[in-house]
């Protein structure tokens, strides 16, 4: 079974310019979530897909961040225009989605994509 | 708001003995999760332990077990019998008891493990 996959593995662009990253979620998984990690500090939340649905977007910084997941399978997460302060490493993870009853829902993570603002 | 925290940005140990990664966090509630992942250097994290805040014992993985205090609001990771292959960043997350206000993890800012031959 394939895992999550991101593309690209590493973007260098500058300031003001645009960047669209893919994440591929393992088949069948209706939870995708998108997190990154900004200069060596904790991976944080952006947002939590529940299939093509927005569940939680709480952690978006700004509207500079647009996330879609047409369809309910990969998702891009799309940064207009790109800042310094965007530089990090995007990670995006998937689960399974369980009937209500409490029982933990593995987040499996993608290798990341290293965005490099200039 | 839930944080966790990673006292340890760097740790080292010499193959074959035992590492503790400690870990602690802050929460009001009572039920949640706490999790360990593994970031090798090729990038890919992995889950290496669970653990639920109702279980008193503590949860083991072949040679990775936990410490969980739950009054002390700690989850230390004990890797026995390390491995080169143990080399990673490590790590330590939160999750919320399930419900609708969503599945997000809460990250400490990890701890670099470093194996020596």
């Amino acid at each position: 079974e394939a895992g999550v996959t991101q593309f690209p593995s590493h973007s260098v662009i500058e300031k003001g310019q645009t960047v669209t990253l893919r994440c591929d979620p393992i088949s069948g998984h209706d939870n995708l979530y998108w997190y990154r990690r900004v200069m060596g500090k904790e991976i944080k939340f952006l947002l939590h897909f529940v299939k093509e649905s927005k569940q939680d977007e709480s952690g978006m910084p700004n509207n500079r961040f647009l996330a879609e997941r047409t369809g309910g399978t990969y998702s891009t997460l799309k940064v207009q225009p790109a800042e310094l302060e965007d530089s990090g490493v995007y990670f995006c993870a998937s689960s399974q989605d369980l009937p209500l009853g409490g029982s933990t829902d593995t987040q499996y993570f993608g290798p990341g994509t290293r965005l490099t603002v200039l | 708001a839930q944080t966790v925290t990673q006292s340890q940005p760097e740790m080292s140990v010499q193959e074959a003995e035992t590492v503790t990664l400690s870990c602690t966090y802050d929460t009001s509630e009572s039920d949640y999760y706490l999790f360990w992942y593994k970031q090798p250097p090729s990038r890919q994290m992995i889950l290496v332990i669970r653990q639920e805040a109702y279980k008193q014992q503590n949860a083991t993985e072949n040679r990775f077990s936990v410490n969980f205090q739950k009054a002390a609001k700690s989850f230390s990771l004990k890797i026995s019998d390390s491995q080169l292959g143990d080399a990673a960043m490590y790590f330590c997350a939160y999750r919320r008891w399930r419900d609708n206000a969503g599945n997000m993890l809460t990250f400490g800012g990890g701890t670099r493990l470093m194996v020596k031959p």
